[in-house]
């Protein structure tokens, strides 16, 4: 079946914009979980969902960054007021929390992001 | 701090050689351990892992066992081939939250 897709692929923006990132998990996934991953360093946790809520969100970095999963399908990151050092690899990842692979986490390919 | 701690790269092999790359993880309770692995151009994928002390997780010819004594969930392959370079991760879970925390990932590099 489909895995995790992500779009854009790659995000190009100036200083101070807006972007807005989505995640598609695979279908019947309960949790939801958003990374960063600097260049040469494992992923980073950002927040992770149960169905529509956000069940942790201790690894947002700061007010600017948001995330939504209205309909506990699909996630948006949002994140205001860009600056330099968000740029990074942003990954999604979804698991199903049921069965002996409850926490296996399947990762979608990135989205690259690059702020100017 | 960061609570997984991996063995920096990268690791230069040639084929048929034996792997080693280890891990060793801070935690307060029983987390599960993986090792994922991101192949060049692609995304990560879990190679395996394992839930309790002792288990051993194994894949494609890797294991990784659980140890609780020392902390370490150390990645081996008896013979790695060509087609195994790729930047390897290990990775714990927390007890109260499914999210992962991730090592800093160790570049492998094997050589015909």
């Amino acid at each position: 079946g489909a895995g995790v897709s992500q779009t854009p692929s790659n995000k190009v923006t100036e200083k101070g914009k807006y972007v807005e990132l989505r995640c598609d998990p695979i279908s019947g996934h309960t949790a939801l979980y958003w990374y960063r991953q600097s260049l040469g360093q494992g992923p980073e946790f950002l927040i992770y969902f149960q169905g529509t809520g956000a069940a942790d969100d201790s690894g947002l970095p700061n007010d600017r960054f948001f995330a939504v999963r209205p309909e506990g399908s699909v996630s948006t990151l949002k994140i205001q007021r860009t600056e330099r050092g968000d740029s990074a690899v942003y990954l999604c990842a979804s698991s199903t929390l049921q069965g002996a692979d409850y926490n296996e986490q399947f990762f979608g390919p990135g989205t690259r992001l690059t702020v100017l | 701090g960061n609570s997984v701690t991996q063995m920096e790269g990268p690791v230069t092999l040639s084929e048929e050689a034996f792997l080693t790359i280890n891990c060793t993880y801070t935690a307060t309770g029983y987390p599960s351990l993986f090792w994922y692995v991101q192949y060049p151009g692609e995304g990560l994928q879990l190679l395996l892992k394992a839930t309790k002390a002792d288990d051993k997780g194994s894949n494609k010819g890797f294991e990784a066992t659980y140890r609780k004594e020392t902390t370490s969930f150390h990645l081996e392959k008896g013979s790695v081939q060509v087609s195994d370079s790729a930047v390897y991760f290990c990775a714990r879970d927390e007890d109260s939250s499914y999210k992962l925390i991730f090592g800093s990932g160790t570049r492998l590099l094997v050589r015909p």
